[in-house]
């Protein structure tokens, strides 16, 4: 079965500092995906990154980094020198490739603070 | 550019009356369209999905039905609601091909039901 475990419930930084969301996942698949969603506030859930199984480059976008690792079954969303505006819950999510439907298989979320 | 509309945004509803919730997407055409519940600390889970009008599948058994009357709109019902329907519904869309796997989620709708 598929799941995804964030096991930090919540995160409080002062502005400024590093922040590393963990996310940990378990499939049987050998082709999937996984994603990194930012929920503000406001409740939508925003797209950050799609990450395929095969591809385990880090990836960084500008104050946003992911280490991929197969070995440990581990995908962290870092984010360097945090600022108020990233204060939300994020969510890891898993999901099968080769036959995607759009069904995400959701970690319980991270609320990361960021306190001035 | 595309763009997905929820409403309402917040619902009280008792229990035992019937929900309608709607979905609406614009500037794409065919899109996949998908209905998420998000309960009280947990996840989100996925409830219902459609390829296109008329064609709906379910993820989980439950108080809920999905309907897509037109392409663009995928509507959450339910005949008599349950305490447990309470949560933040979250529709989605994503269109159709290859490397286009991702979905892009409207604001939400916040039921609570008492």
């Amino acid at each position: 079965a598929q799941k995804v475990t964030q096991a930090q419930t919540e995160i409080s930084v002062v502005e400024k500092e590093d922040v590393t969301l963990d996310c940990v996942y378990e499939t049987r698949d050998t082709t999937y995906y996984l994603f990194w969603y930012k929920q503000p506030p406001s409740g939508e859930l925003v797209f950050l990154i799609r990450r395929n199984s095969f591809d385990e480059q880090n990836e960084i976008s500008g104050r946003y980094s992911w280490n991929f690792q197969k070995s440990t079954s581990s995908f962290n969303f870092t984010i360097t020198a945090s600022q108020v505006v990233d204060s939300a819950v994020y969510f890891c999510a898993l999901s099968e490739a080769l036959l995607w439907t759009g069904k995400l298989i959701f970690g319980q979320g991270t609320t990361l603070q960021v306190k001035p | 550019s595309q763009t997905i509309h929820q409403w309402p945004a917040t619902l009280v509803q008792p229990v035992g009356s019937p929900l309608s919730l709607e979905c609406t997407v614009e500037g794409t055409s065919n899109p996949n369209l998908y209905w998420y519940r998000q309960a009280a600390g947990r996840g989100l889970q996925l409830l219902f999905y459609s390829v296109g009008i008329g064609q709906i599948s379910s993820e989980v058994p439950q108080n809920l039905s999905a309907s897509r009357p037109q392409d663009r709109q995928f509507i959450l019902s339910s005949k008599k609601l349950l305490l447990s329907d309470s949560g933040f519904y979250l529709c989605a869309w994503r269109s159709g091909g290859a490397a286009n796997e991702k979905l892009f989620f409207g604001s939400g709708t916040q039921l609570s039901v008492l």
